[in-house]
């Protein structure tokens, strides 16, 4: 499974755009990126997902250049009740397994 | 939405003890998985469990973990003689392929509290 680096913590503001970013440079050709959201003491919760270019949902976008060594999560217009560990995840999907290996994520803290 | 559902919330037990941590995975969902978080730790892989029976498990689910699932509805994760360590919050996920991308469902979580 490729190993992720991704920044221990941000600080943002109300209502500001906020990307995270990180590098998975062993990605495998058949890897898919994942981000998670963790509020405290709650089970993480599926953000998107995406396998290269652009993927956009509800809640967020997922930014992945062509080499794919790199995946960026973009949050619009973040909220309070954003503040959360965001982990990025890196591994093989249609498995017998496609267990999840968190990393230690980063810490969102949104202030108003 | 559908949801994984666990029970129960909240476990104190004596060291030594026998646990049942039980979970409702989404009715629909094919793949069943424990992990535990230790308070201010990483999110940790136990088990997978596909088709009935374990397809892969972590160096932690060691002889005293167990899991089960009963009846096709409930899975559970049963810890045979509790030790100090295995205080932990424990997540019950389950997961489908949903078309081009696969996507894991996490419950709640039991805290688990030995004393």
């Amino acid at each position: 499974l490729a190993k992720t680096t991704q920044p221990i913590s941000m600080d943002s503001y109300e209502g500001q755009e906020v990307n995270i970013t990180c590098s998975h440079n062993n990605i495998a050709t058949n890897d898919y990126i994942t981000w998670y959201q963790q509020f405290p003491s709650q089970g993480p919760r599926f953000i998107i997902q995406g396998y290269k270019t652009k993927v956009t949902n509800e809640v967020a976008s997922l930014f992945i250049p062509a080499d794919r060594k790199s995946s960026t999560l973009s949050l619009p217009r973040v909220s309070l009740s954003d503040t959360a560990v965001y982990y990025c995840l890196v591994g093989g999907m249609g498995g017998a397994t496609n267990k999840l290996i968190f990393g230690t994520g980063t810490l969102l803290a949104v202030q108003p | 939405e559908p949801e994984v559902t666990q029970t129960p919330s909240h476990q104190v037990t004596q060291m030594g003890q026998e646990v049942i941590l039980r979970c409702v995975p989404i009715s629909n969902h094919l793949y069943f998985y424990w992990y535990r978080q230790i308070l201010g730790q990483k999110v940790e892989f136990l088990v997978s469990f596909y088709n009935n029976e374990i397809s892969e498990k972590s160096e932690i689910f060691d002889d005293q973990f167990s899991v089960e699932r009963p009846d096709g509805s409930n899975f559970t994760l049963k810890i045979r003689s509790t030790k100090l360590e295995d205080s932990a919050m424990y997540f019950c996920a389950s997961g489908i392929l949903q078309g081009s991308y696969y996507e894991q469902y996490f419950g709640p979580g039991t805290r688990l509290t030995v004393t």
